[in-house]
């Protein structure tokens, strides 16, 4: 099925290890972007890209780094993982040639760090 | 600028009567406004979007919303409240052009509960 895959769907980290969200999207949608949700906050931006090669920061960038080398993939990378990074994190995509659509999103990763 | 906000964070209904979950927008542009449903350890499914065509907007489910300028609102309804509408409810803004990055704000959540 068409859709927004994302990988792992649960994580456990120690402080200061690193790892990589996997998202993958087969709509051949331009826009990617990974959100947090953590209660009572609703869904926070941390970065986002509007084409392969091409990203930029959201709201809540820091202790995050993206690439966006195919159209297709858009990996989130913790460089050293913090209790404060403790959240359930979203990858959604759009088509942006037509401003209407709403995003597709995952079902999720959630992660904790201990 | 824009912002959204949902007035309540929780509503609780009896089964088989109607659903309110109000949302307020405000945006310097033309907005797109969107509804999104999350059932629990899901993702966010859209339910319904309104793109200046009719102010009356039909979604999944039996949900519909109205767009009202005048009022800066974008209230979710539905006759009858079903045992599977609980969920948290997600108002979301953007400003409506093509062709570019749409900066798009998420409201803080609706939680929906049903009583049988």
């Amino acid at each position: 099925n068409a859709g927004v895959t994302q990988t792992p769907k649960f994580q456990v980290l120690k402080t200061g290890q690193s790892m990589t969200l996997q998202c993958a999207q087969d709509m051949n949608h331009e826009y990617m972007s990974w959100y947090r949700q953590d209660p009572g906050m609703g869904l926070r931006l941390i970065h986002y890209s509007v084409g392969a090669g091409i990203t930029d920061q959201g709201e809540v960038p820091n202790g995050y780094n993206v690439s966006r080398s195919t159209t297709e993939d858009f990996p989130l990378r913790l460089l050293s993982a913090a209790p404060s990074q403790t959240s359930v994190y979203f990858c959604a995509s759009s088509s942006i040639r037509d401003g209407s659509y709403g995003y597709t999103f995952g079902s999720g990763t959630r992660l904790t760090v201990v | 600028a824009q912002s959204v906000t949902q007035l309540d964070s929780h509503v609780s209904v009896s089964e088989g009567t109607p659903v309110l979950l109000r949302c307020n927008y405000s945006s310097s542009y033309s907005p797109s406004l969107f509804w999104y449903v999350q059932h629990p350890n899901k993702g966010l499914q859209l339910l319904l979007k309104y793109t200046s065509a009719a102010t009356l907007v039909k979604g999944i489910n039996g949900f519909e919303a109205e767009f009202k300028k005048s009022e800066t609102s974008f209230h979710l309804t539905k006759p009858s409240a079903h045992m599977s509408d609980a969920a948290e409810y997600f108002c979301v803004v953007s400003p409506f052009y093509s062709g570019g990055y749409q900066k798009v704000t998420f409201g803080t959540g609706t939680k929906l509960q049903v009583i049988p």
